[in-house]
């Protein structure tokens, strides 16, 4: 097994472009997220998805998009790159639920730099 | 929605002793409290785990204890080795993941 893997590693940007990351994993699991993460302020819930065709918002939603057509992909979408946006992102998955959780498994991360 | 609050957020001790971490939540339905090493510039990844129907777990030097009248839970490492130098996440479980900010670990040798 792969696990979560996570594209591109780095990423440099100028402010108003677009672009995606990707995320798939094969683990089979149900419950896929986008986390990013800065200095200070640990791990904030981007956008969640709980199954294919179903998504949600999660602390910090704004200027991302995702969508989620398969149980293995869950891309991330940024419309128009703010400074702002300058982050480290993590995506992760697991299973989760009233009656069953497991460890969230995160991918090696993507650095995003917005100019 | 749930939030996780986490202290300290740096913590030096010296190669030997013990180092504990606590975190606090608010939401009475999360029922999974796992713990993550970051390494720097690497991935968060998993090192001990609760579920809410259980007040301590031990794993050789780690340990985690839960209060859910208190709605806290803390992490024990004794013996402290240098390589157990790195940021320390707690999180908050029932259907999204809620982290605590972190908490910087310095063991001296």
């Amino acid at each position: 097994n792969a696990g979560v893997t996570q594209t591109p590693k780095f990423q440099v940007l100028k402010t108003g472009q677009s672009m995606t990351l990707q995320c798939a994993q094969d683990m089979n699991h149900e419950y896929m997220s986008w986390y990013r993460q800065d200095p200070g302020m640990g791990l904030r819930l981007i956008h969640y998805s709980v199954g294919a065709g179903i998504t949600d918002q999660g602390e910090v939603p704004n200027g991302y998009n995702v969508s989620r057509s398969t149980t293995e992909d869950f891309p991330l979408r940024l419309l128009s790159a703010a400074p702002s946006q300058t982050s480290v992102y993590f995506c992760a998955s697991g299973r989760t639920g009233v009656t069953y959780n497991s460890p969230l498994h995160f991918g090696n991360g993507t650095r995003l730099t917005v100019t | 929605g749930e939030n996780v609050e986490q202290h300290p957020s740096t913590l030096s001790v010296q190669e030997g002793d013990s180092a504990v971490i606590k975190c606090t939540y608010s939401d009475s339905a999360s029922n999974y409290f796992p713990w993550y090493k970051q390494e720097l510039g690497k991935r968060p990844q998993l090192i001990i785990d609760i579920r809410s129907n259980v007040g301590e777990k031990k794993d050789q030097r780690i340990a985690v204890t839960l209060n859910k009248t208190a709605k806290h839970f803390s992490l024990h490492i004794t013996e402290t080795q240098p390589e157990d130098s790195a940021v320390y996440f707690c999180a908050a479980s029932m259907f999204q993941f809620y982290f605590g900010t972190g908490t910087s670990l310095t063991v001296i040798p």
